[in-house]
């Protein structure tokens, strides 16, 4: 049981627009910035959002990031199918003393 | 470029012991926070243990306390997880990453990860 919450699924057509929501609570979203990682099929994950919505180096403004509350969401615009990864939202956890993920979110291009 | 390899899974008996290595390269290594992560199969990301820059401040998940040990020489650039009391629940890909913060105490910033090392627990 993942202590942020994410849909398992999500899909969409290529060109539309997807978007991904991640649960959490005062001890963690609430209180600290959130990350999201895209993880292709085989190599480790790779930061694509930090600090809520900005975006490294090298990431195509498609993806953005939002947080409100003890909530945030990934947006994914002109989807292509090579945006077809699992998604994981991350944020500080205040009461553990340590990073949180969500179970991660698999995004399927029809 | 900035690099992190992980070595030293394998499969091991439940009780056994593993120690796990993650080689750093292309960054100064001793001025960085360090994780370890695993990913059961079929499973989200599990944050396992952090330390400190300079080795002094260590925090593990509830799920490892007492079992699993963090520690690193930065003379080496290395990075190591020391597992004993393996259990089948400790199957995983356990991955290093690096907080990208220079001598940061600690975030969910976690920027680059390595390609991750499968570790087995089963009899």
């Amino acid at each position: 049981q993942s202590v942020l919450t994410q849909p398992p699924s999500a899909s969409g057509t290529p060109g539309q627009r997807v978007t991904i929501s991640c649960s959490g609570s005062s001890s963690n979203i609430g209180s600290n910035p959130v990350y999201w990682y895209q993880q292709l099929p085989g190599p480790g994950p790779k930061l694509l959002i930090y600090k809520n919505n900005q975006r490294p180096s090298g990431v195509p403004d498609r993806f953005s990031g939002s947080k409100s509350g003890t909530s945030a969401s990934l947006a994914i615009s002109g989807l292509r199918s090579d945006d077809e990864a699992e998604y994981h939202c991350a944020a500080w956890d205040d009461s553990l003393s340590g990073p949180v993920f969500g179970g991660g979110t698999k995004l399927t291009v029809l | 470029q900035v690099q992190l390899v992980e070595s030293g899974g394998g499969v091991v008996q439940p009780g056994g012991s593993l120690r796990l290595s993650c080689a750093a390269s292309g960054f100064t290594f001793s001025s960085h926070v360090m994780y370890w992560v695993r990913q059961a199969p079929g499973k989200g990301l599990e944050w396992v243990a952090l330390i400190g820059y300079d080795g002094s401040n260590k925090h593990n998940a509830d799920s490892v306390k007492g079992r699993f040990t963090i520690s690193r020489d930065n003379s080496k650039n290395t990075l190591f997880l020391q597992m004993n009391s393996l259990r089948p629940e400790d199957t995983a890909v356990y991955y290093c990453a690096r907080d990208p913060y220079v001598k940061g105490t600690g975030g969910a910033w976690l920027d680059p990860w390595g390609q991750g090392t499968l570790v087995t627990v089963s009899s």
